[in-house]
Order: C-alpha cells, then structure tokens, then sequence
C-alpha cells in the first residue's frame, strides 16, 4: 500500500485479556518495527524484522509480549494476558533494504491499546 | 547510559524566529546515522532529516538543517523561520552501523510557536 496500515485504530479491553495489532507495511519494505509509545513519553524499541532473518526481540518487555510476520509482509503484534501498564500506542514501522544506515523509517498511524 | 540526549523537554519560540532543538548522542560505532521526527498532536510521526557520521556537510531540507558537531557528538535541528504549523514535538534518533537496525529515540522536546 501506499503507507503503513496498522489495526485496530484504538482499542480497549479488560485486563487479563489477550489483544492482536495488526501491521500491514509499505509494500516491497523488507524491515518492519514495532516501537511503544507510553502517555508523553518517547518511543521504546520493541521488535525488528529484517526479510527472513530472525526478529531482533530484544525490547520485548515480557514473555507476555510476542510477534510474528507473515509470507515477509502483514505483522501481528500479541499481548497475552494485558496488564494497566501495557496501556500505550503501539507504532509499526518499515523500510526499505538499501544497504545504508540511511533508510528512513516510515511509521503508522498507531494502534491505541487502553486496558481497563 | 542514555543513547540519545534531548535536554529541553519543552521550547517557545516567536513565529518568523528560527529556533535550536538540541541533541547529543553516545555511541562508540564509527557508522552511524541521526534522524529527526516530528510528531504533532495527530500522532503521526514525520522524518524530516537525516545526517550520516561520514557526512561532510551538514544535512539541509527545506527549512530544517542539521547542525551537526562530531566531535561533541551533536546533532542539533534548527527550524527558521517558525510557523505555527511547527508547534508539535520532535524526536531526535540514531542509528548505529549500517543496514536497517532499529533507531534508539531521545525523550522528545516540544516545540510551542507562538503568534
């Protein structure tokens, strides 16, 4: 598509509840990110796919959290069992595979995760 | 230890005035790259500019231009000529080494125009 696509546009849910957020990326981008974005606050690096490499998990807060990319396109992002402090945006983002460090991240619109 | 430094966390400045948004960065990888991002009240988030660690002059786009100090590791965003559309907040980032490896983002700062 012509920019990132991510679903649901907000979302709220009790906790203890599971949540799946969608990502659909630029098409032809092969890296796509998941970033969290807490009230006012900066953006927290959560997963990195790169094609058919093994994602970067590295923030993923908890075992909670998890992630998958699809056919190297759609990306879902998985909340198990959500807790008050999970409330936040979630941003995705991808970009291109230029072999530079200047490839620029093109984000969404983000998903608004609120958990009662 | 921080990677990425915003020390102002909210500016003012006068429409038509231009205005320095600052950025220090830490990192010990010779290849690096630092981006600016916008974020207005909206959400979304806006690349404005970019500058590589080999880059020999200091990125320019429109009305934003990077200054960029190496060996002080800064890479501060000047806007000129402010409009009121540039109230939102900016996010300084960086990237280490080459390829599509995350950006690490400073805390922002928030730039408030004023008529």
């Amino acid at each position: 598509g012509a920019g990132v696509s991510q679903s649901p546009s907000n979302k709220v849910t009790e906790k203890g509840k599971d949540v799946e957020l969608r990502c659909d990326p630029i098409s032809g981008h092969t890296a796509l990110y998941w970033y969290r974005q807490s009230l006012g606050q900066g953006l927290e690096f959560l997963i990195y796919f790169q094609g058919n490499s093994a994602p970067d998990k590295s923030g993923l807060p908890s075992d909670r959290f998890s992630a998958e990319r699809t056919g190297g396109s759609v990306s879902t992002l998985t909340i198990q069992r959500t807790q008050q402090e999970d409330s936040a945006v979630y941003l995705c983002a991808s970009s291109s595979s230029k072999s530079s460090g200047a490839n620029v991240l093109t984000f969404g619109a983000g998903s608004r995760l609120t958990v009662l | 230890a921080q990677k990425i430094t915003q020390t102002q966390p909210g500016m003012f400045v006068q429409e038509k005035e231009a205005v320095t948004l600052d950025c220090t960065y830490d990192t010990s990888d010779p290849s690096y790259g630092l981006f600016w991002y916008k974020q207005p009240s909206s959400g979304e988030m806006i690349f404005l500019i970019y500058q590589g660690s080999y880059d020999q002059q200091n990125a320019t786009e429109g009305r934003y231009s990077l200054n960029f100090q190496k060996a002080r590791k800064s890479a501060n965003l000047v806007i000129s000529a402010s409009q009121l559309g540039d109230s939102a907040m900016y996010f300084c980032a960086m990237r280490e080494g080459l390829g599509n490896t995350p950006l690490v983002f400073g805390k922002g700062t928030r730039l408030s125009v004023i008529a």
